[in-house]
């Protein structure tokens, strides 16, 4: 099945514990990128990757890293996380020539105490 | 501010009528609109596209109008069902020559169909 797997789904951590959320594809997507959710706020990129070792901030980049070593795998860093990076984050992935059919996944919700 | 917007938050429509959301934007640059749809407890996902010089488009059960005039653009369900209680989300898409893909989404409309 066709999809893009985030990990984990929920996660409760520290103020400055570094995390990792992971983000994997099987469409062999050479896009991919992450949101975060936010009441009110609606999805706002926080970075994307046009291709392996190609990647690029987003609306809103800070306090945030990744890397894009496989084609598959996109994960998000967060090297110290604080209260205002308690979000709804999501992956997605599509291919170039059809950028506008994004697939997501299910979603990661952190919340930072 | 974000230039895609949203008319109304919330819709709420009877099993078998209509639906019409509504979305505004100020980007005239814009290249295609989108909408989504985000279910509970899920991510969002692809409905229909419109490219910008077109002003109709037609899916299976949805069609999504562009009226560049007024930059408005409308998504219209037939005879919805419960299953498309979700929220829904415009989204515009700027070709800038491959430099980034980013769709700029709206707030979103919670849709609630009742049966």
């Amino acid at each position: 099945e066709a999809q893009v797997t985030q990990n984990p789904r929920y996660l409760i951590t520290v103020t400055g514990k570094k995390l990792t959320v992971t983000c994997s594809q099987n469409m062999n997507h050479e896009y991919m990128s992450w949101y975060r959710q936010d009441p009110g706020l609606g999805l706002r990129q926080i970075y994307y990757s046009m291709n392996v070792e190609v990647t690029d901030k987003g609306d809103v980049p800070e306090g945030y890293k990744v890397s894009r070593k496989e084609k598959r795998n996109f994960p998000l860093i967060l090297e110290s996380p604080s209260p205002n990076q308690t979000s709804l984050y999501f992956c997605a992935s599509s291919l170039l020539g059809a950028k506008n059919i994004q697939y997501f996944g299910a979603g990661t919700r952190l919340s930072v105490l | 501010g974000e230039s895609v917007g949203l008319h109304l938050p919330t819709l709420s429509v009877q099993e078998g009528d209509n639906s019409i959301i509504n979305c505004a934007y100020s980007n005239s640059a814009s290249d295609y609109f989108i909408w989504y749809k985000q279910e509970s407890g899920k991510g969002p996902q692809f409905i229909i596209d419109i490219r910008s010089n077109m002003d109709k488009r037609q899916g299976q059960r949805v069609t999504v109008l562009l009226n560049k005039t007024v930059k408005h653009l409308s998504l219209q369900i037939a005879a919805t069902q419960p299953g498309d209680s979700a929220v829904y989300f415009c989204a515009e898409n700027i070709d800038s020559g491959g430099s980034n893909y980013k769709l700029t989404f709206g707030k979103g409309t919670l849709l609630t169909v009742n049966p």
